[in-house]
């Protein structure tokens, strides 16, 4: 099984549109938990880091489930500059972070 | 301030030749890390170091050799080139006292195919 799983997409969303990602990890342990953008050929880049209480930044709202191991993150009013790869992230304990495949994001005019 | 920079950007090699990829910060930042990223994998780490002198292995360290002599600089051997090496490589490095715990910033890539 992966650390990090999540669904490879893509999404193919219109403007304007709501959309969710899901990610599941599966050490226990961990306490960091992020998301990151990447753009094709691009270097990753952090979009926001997940808390307990969720927590929101604009158009982005990232929740965390502990208890199922689950992060969560929804882009509302999506833009044309939305559309790139997002990655899950969580710390491995070690000073180290395990990164999930990535879900790919399409916005369409 | 050029954050993480790489290099090269871009090398083919034959196999069974060897290369040294450069990664340097001007952040002075104590980690640094080095991942492969292949197609369908997401980012695989290969080696990492938590202060100058230190270095330790990630989840994919076979046929990788890695130093961290000064604190900005960080550098990845390839010994033996084999066409399993075929990837793009990111550098990236945090460290403690930034905006949010374990932030980790990326160099642009190396671009690596190996024949």
């Amino acid at each position: 099984r992966k650390e990090v799983e999540q669904d490879p997409g893509p999404f193919n969303v219109p403007e304007g549109a709501t959309v969710a990602f899901n990610c599941t990890y599966s050490n226990s342990a961990s306490q960091s938990f992020f998301w990151y953008r990447q753009d094709c050929r691009k270097e990753p880049k952090l979009l926001m880091s997940v808390y307990s209480s969720g927590n929101e930044d604009g158009r982005f709202t990232a929740q965390l489930n502990r208890a199922s191991q689950y992060i969560s993150l929804l882009i509302r009013d999506s833009k044309l500059s939305d559309s790139a790869t997002y990655l899950c992230v969580v710390d491995t304990g070690r000073r180290a972070l395990t990164f999930g495949s990535g879900t790919r994001l399409q916005v369409q005019p | 301030n050029a954050g993480v920079t790489q290099t090269p950007k871009f090398r083919v090699l034959k196999t069974g030749q060897s290369m040294t990829l450069l990664c340097a910060q001007d952040m002075n930042h104590e980690y640094m890390y080095w991942y492969r990223q292949d197609p369908g994998m997401g980012l695989r780490l290969i080696h990492y170091s938590v202060g100058e002198g230190t270095t330790a292995k990630g989840e994919v360290p076979d046929g990788y050799n890695v130093s961290r002599l000064k604190k900005q600089n960080f550098l990845l051997g390839l010994e033996s080139a084999a066409p399993s090496q075929t990837s793009v490589y990111f550098c990236a490095s945090h460290g403690t006292s930034g905006r949010v715990s374990y932030e980790q910033y990326f160099g642009p890539g190396t671009r690596l195919t190996v024949t």
